[in-house]
């Protein structure tokens, strides 16, 4: 099955602790995204990758880093400098100039 | 600077009720303009996709429209069924780098 994983479903971090989402695609596609969304907002881009080792930021990035080694791979890391980290995190990959893009179920991430 | 606003944010219908949820944007200058249905706790499902050059586009019970010169499209559902219940989202292309800009959706119940 082709497709695009997020693990996990659910993450619960306490203050001040780093964490890191994973999101692998198996679609070859070149560019991947991340992005965040809270109640009652539409998404918001974080971070975007076009190809391998290369990767710029979206909107938002404030507080977050990631890291683009693998075609396959895009993980993000929520840093302790993210002011409100609590919110759903969607990953997506196309194909590098390709108009479409195809999401990943999401982390719901909760920090206490 | 694109912003997209959906109206309204919730909309409850009966069974076999045809209904139109809307989108504007305010930079005309779009690539395309994607709807996606999200349901509740998932991922992002693309329905349509409509190019620049595009008047409509349909898929089964689907029809979103594009009027680029107003900013503005609109998803219809025919004969909409309890099964259509989720939130959709429209996100339009703009600039480089395949940056979608997301509306806040609209969440949709179909009664029985």
């Amino acid at each position: 099955d082709g497709g695009i994983t997020q693990s996990p479903k659910y993450l619960f971090r306490k203050e001040g602790q780093n964490v890191t989402l994973s999101c692998e695609q198996n679609l070859n596609h070149d560019a991947m995204y991340w992005y965040r969304q809270d109640p009652g907002q539409g998404l918001r881009l974080i971070y975007y990758s076009q190809i391998v080792n290369d990767f710029q930021k979206g909107d938002i990035a404030e507080g977050y880093s990631v890291s683009r080694e693998k075609k396959e791979s895009f993980p993000l890391t929520v840093t302790s400098a993210q002011k409100n980290p609590t919110a759903f995190y969607l990953c997506a990959s196309s194909i590098w100039g390709s108009d479409e893009q195809y999401f990943g179920p999401g982390t719901r991430l909760t920090v206490t | 600077k694109q912003e997209v606003t959906q109206i309204p944010a919730a909309l409850s219908v009966p069974e076999g009720e045809n209904l139109a949820l809307n989108c504007s944007f305010t930079d005309s200058a779009i690539y395309n303009l994607q709807w996606f249905r999200q349901d509740p706790g998932k991922g992002l499902t693309s329905l349509l996709l409509i190019q620049s050059s595009q008047r409509e586009q349909t898929s089964g019970r689907l029809n979103a429209s594009l009027d680029k010169s107003s900013g503005r499209s609109t998803l219809y559902i025919a004969a909409s069924q309890p099964g259509d219940s989720a939130t959709y989202l429209c996100a339009v292309l703009t600039g480089t780098a395949s940056k979608l800009t997301f509306g806040t959706g609209t969440r949709l119940q179909v009664t029985l």
